[in-house]
């Protein structure tokens, strides 16, 4: 079975400090990893993914998010914060061998901003 | 259509209804999925549609859930005899073709309160 774990709740960080939102991971095979954005009032936009290749994955609004696979982690990164990037981030996994294409997303964490 | 849009975008109803929910995803999209996203929780997945057939509907929390898909497009996620804990908003996401490691569109919602 597959299942996605956000262990913080919630993230405080000052504008233009480093960001991280953690996510860890299970699957039985191989790892379909994405992160999603859910601004006040508006829906959930894809910001990125890892199918496979470079661990190190970019996305937009100047976020990346590195997969390792020892760890089974897909932490979501920004190097500088932004008071606009104030929102509710979901991780999402699905297993590449054997999830059919069932999305498993996480419980989420929100994400604030402070200026 | 550009997106992916739901109807109606909030509902109340009356504890022991029947209520209808509507997805329109985008024009060429294969696969529809139906999430739910309860008051401080993750998105629970519900059901996912390639074309009319719905090969996973694991998620679908009781008999009182059905979802159809018509023509390829539209798909109506109805649920009977509603109760309180149906309370939630429901969330309809497209994507081109299910199996291919791409993120999905979402629709903004539908925000479904019984009273």
């Amino acid at each position: 079975a597959q299942s996605v774990a956000q262990p913080e709740d919630q993230v405080n960080v000052a504008e233009g400090n480093p960001l991280t939102v953690k996510c860890t991971y299970s699957v039985s095979g191989n790892p379909y990893l994405f992160w999603y954005v859910q601004y006040p009032n508006r829906g959930l936009q894809f910001l990125l993914k890892y199918i496979t290749g470079d661990n190190l994955v970019k996305g937009s609004y100047g976020f990346e998010a590195e997969f390792n696979k020892s760890q089974t982690s897909f932490h979501l990164k920004k190097p500088s914060a932004l008071v606009s990037d104030s929102a509710l981030y979901f991780c999402a996994v699905r297993d590449k061998d054997t999830g059919g294409f069932k999305t498993i997303f996480g419980a989420g964490t929100r994400l604030f901003v402070k200026a | 259509g550009a997106g992916v849009s739901q109807s109606p975008s909030n509902k109340v109803t009356e504890k022991g209804k029947d209520v209808e929910l509507r997805c329109d995803p985008i024009s060429g999209h294969t696969a529809l999925y139906w999430y739910r996203q309860s008051l401080g929780q993750g998105l629970e997945f519900l059901i996912y549609f390639q074309g009319n057939s719905a090969p996973d509907k694991s998620g679908l929390p009781s008999d009182r859930f059905s979802a159809e898909r018509t023509g390829g497009s539209v798909s109506t996620l109805t649920i009977q005899r509603t109760q309180q804990e149906d309370s939630a908003v429901y969330l309809c996401a497209s994507s081109v073709t299910g199996g291919e490691g791409r993120g999905y569109t979402f629709g903004s919602g539908t925000r479904l309160t019984v009273v």
